[in-house]
Order: C-alpha cells, then sequence, then structure tokens
C-alpha cells in the first residue's frame, strides 16, 4: 500500500525568507503524480503545485516550486520570499496514475499528516 | 471557478443522533469524495461516488454512510453520532476519468466541523 510521510508536523519562516517543507512516499508504482495542497486558516484547500511522476523536469509555480527525487521516493516543497499570506497547513499526496484504477475513473489521493507553516513578519 | 459547497461549517450533536453533512458542486464533476481530517493523520478517505447513486468505501467507512442521489449533491451520514466522529469533515469533487479536463486535481469544500457530545 502506498503511505505519505510528512515528518515535520510544524515549521516556521520569516518574512521573505525560503522554507522547504520535506515529504516521502512509498509505492512500487512507476507512474503516478505527487501534489502539494494549501489549507489557509479557516479557509478551503486548494492545490499548490502538481509533479507528474514521469517527468524529470520539477514543478514551479511562482514563488513554488519542488524537489522530485524519484529514487528516493522524496517530494519535497519550496517557498521562496515568504509572504504572511502564505500560512497554512500544507500536505502532500499521492496518487496512482489513472490506467491502474479500475472502473470509474476516479482519482483517489493519498495524504500525508500535514505540516503546519507560520509565516513571522 | 469550481465551487464545492458544504451546508454546515460548524455543528454541535449529542451521541447517538442522526447526522447528516450536505455539499454540493456546480461543475458537473463525475467523482465526488468525503475526507475526514484529523491533527496529526493528516485526510483520510471515507467514502467517494464516481457516478450517481454509485458510491465505493475508502479508508475508514465504519459509522458512516452516503447518498448520492443527483449529480450535483453528496451527502454524508451518520447513523448514530459517537464521540470519536468529532471532527472536521471535508468534501471534494473532481471531473471523472474520460474529462480532458482531470489532472488529478481535487477541489474541496470549507470543511464542516462536527463536534458530538
Amino acid at each position: 500500500a502506498q503511505t505519505v510521510t510528512q515528518s515535520q508536523p510544524e515549521m516556521s519562516v520569516q518574512e521573505a525568507e525560503t522554507v522547504t517543507l520535506s515529504c516521502t512516499y512509498d509505492t512500487s508504482e512507476n507512474n503516478y503524480y505527487l501534489f502539494w495542497y494549501k489549507q489557509p486558516p479557516s479557509r478551503q484547500m486548494i492545490l499548490v503545485i502538481r509533479q507528474e511522476a514521469y517527468k524529470q523536469q520539477n514543478a514551479t509555480e511562482n514563488r513554488f516550486s519542488v524537489n522530485f527525487q524519484k529514487a528516493a521516493k522524496s517530494f519535497s516543497l519550496k517557498i521562496s520570499d515568504s509572504q504572511l499570506g502564505d500560512t497554512a497547513m500544507y500536505f502532500c499526496a499521492f496518487m496512482k496514475p489513472f490506467r491502474a484504477m479500475f472502473s470509474g475513473g476516479y482519482n483517489k489521493l493519498i495524504f500525508g499528516a500535514g505540516t503546519r507553516l507560520a509565516v513571522h513578519p | 471557478d469550481v465551487k464545492v459547497t458544504q451546508s454546515s461549517r460548524y455543528l454541535v450533536k449529542r451521541t447517538g443522533e442522526k447526522v447528516f453533512l450536505e455539499c454540493v458542486q456546480d461543475m458537473d464533476h463525475e467523482n465526488m469524495f468525503w475526507y475526514r481530517q484529523d491533527p496529526g493523520l493528516g485526510l483520510r478517505l471515507i467514502y467517494f461516488s464516481y457516478d450517481v447513486k454509485m458510491k465505493e468505501k475508502g479508508d475508514i467507512p465504519e459509522g458512516y454512510s452516503v447518498s448520492r442521489e443527483k449529480k450535483e449533491r453528496f451527502s454524508l451520514i451518520l447513523e448514530s453520532a459517537s464521540t470519536n466522529q468529532t471532527s472536521m469533515y471535508l468534501c471534494a469533487s473532481s471531473p471523472g476519468l474520460a474529462g480532458a479536463s482531470n489532472t488529478g486535481e481535487l477541489f474541496f469544500g470549507e470543511g464542516s466541523r462536527l463536534t458530538v457530545l
């Protein structure tokens, strides 16, 4: 069974600095998808960034980038120039490729325990 | 923008009560999900549905049931609430496999925080 581990329950960073959140996962699949989701306080969870395992290039979205190490099964999130609005819970998630799922076409995600990030002024 | 709306943000119920959590999405998504979020445990899948009247158990279905009579609505039911069901409940939706827009992304509601006394 796939598992996702986030070893940092809480982290803090000063505004404008860079912070890296770690995530490791365990799977026997060769192709899969990885995600980072952000859950701000009392607000809905939103997708931050997505990585397809067959792509060697690390995904980036503005100030957010990932370091995807497939052999090590590691998927860390780097937030550059941290802003107060980055304060949130961050969840790493794993999804098997669609073709590995049985009929229905649903995308079942497995989530890590989350990392609570506080950005201080 | 995709909008997933959960009917209640906060609920307080008593042990043994029947509880309904409602979720509505407005993007014609085939897939809908109910997750439970607890500190230190992340999100755990309770039930999901990939079509009207279709449902599948997730990882922790015990004590819960679901209903999907219409495509846009997915309800989570606690037949007899217990204190260990005190939690944050998150509803999510996504396009079906055949949808070209399906990137694997889930679209979440704001959550329903349930307290069972």
